[in-house]
């Protein structure tokens, strides 16, 4: 299992561009969500998803749009990107444990996409 | 709302001493509390979780964290710290049983002198 895969590792924006962060999972998880993080704040929570067809709103999902039609897949879209934007993007998946009929515990992160955007 | 707070954005250690990294939360339920670890460069991968078991929780590469409800605390200790332990330590708390809706702490860079 490749895990969480994110792409691109680097990119660099102009004010006002719009692009994508992909991010795939082969684990067959449920739950994915995009982080974002900043120096001195830790990670904050944008997007999550709870399944195909389910989307809802983190802590900061200004300026951020999100879709899940398949299980594996979760992009990030910036449609009019801005220099507070500038930052480290982290996605991450989680899955229903059966057993314990609740969420898994442990969140499984990517390696990050660091955006920049001038 | 939920917060962490972790006391201390930079840690500085000698090879072979006590490494503490604070950590205290709030909530108005008994939280889910992990720690995380990010090596440069890379995605975050969890050290140790409490998920309202025991209260000393034992996590990898020799680190262990103790749940105190009466100090609202996580702390994370390891008796020797390894260069290899140079790294931001990241304490994150969710209300709801695994529900990874995670609130991170700030993180504590972690420095380990030879």
């Amino acid at each position: 299992n490749a895990g969480v895969t994110q792409t691109p590792k680097f990119q660099v924006l102009k004010t006002g561009q719009s692009m994508t962060l992909q991010c795939a999972q082969d684990m067959n998880h449920e739950y994915m969500s995009w982080y974002r993080q900043d120096p001195g704040m830790g990670l904050r929570l944008i997007h999550y998803s709870v399944g195909a067809g389910i989307t809802d709103q983190g802590e900061v999902p200004n300026g951020y749009n999100v879709s899940r039609s398949t299980t594996e897949d979760f992009p990030l879209r910036l449609l009019s990107a801005a220099p507070s934007q500038t930052s480290v993007y982290f996605c991450a998946s989680s899955y229903w444990d059966r057993n314990k009929k609740g969420w898994n515990t442990e969140a499984f992160f990517g390696q990050g996409t660091r955006l920049t955007v001038v | 709302a939920q917060s962490v707070t972790q006391l201390g954005s930079h840690v500085s250690v000698s090879e072979g001493a006590l490494v503490l990294l604070r950590c205290n939360y709030s909530s108005s339920v008994p939280p889910y509390l992990f720690w995380y670890v990010q090596y440069p460069n890379q995605g975050l991968q969890l050290l140790l979780k409490y998920t309202s078991a025991a209260t000393l929780v034992k996590g990898i590469n020799g680190f262990e964290a103790e749940f105190k409800k009466s100090e609202t605390s996580f702390h994370l200790t390891k008796p020797s710290a390894h260069m290899s332990d140079a790294a931001e330590y990241f304490c994150a708390v969710t209300p709801l049983q695994g529900a990874q809706k995670l609130v991170f702490g700030q993180g504590t860079r972690l420095t380990i002198n030879p």
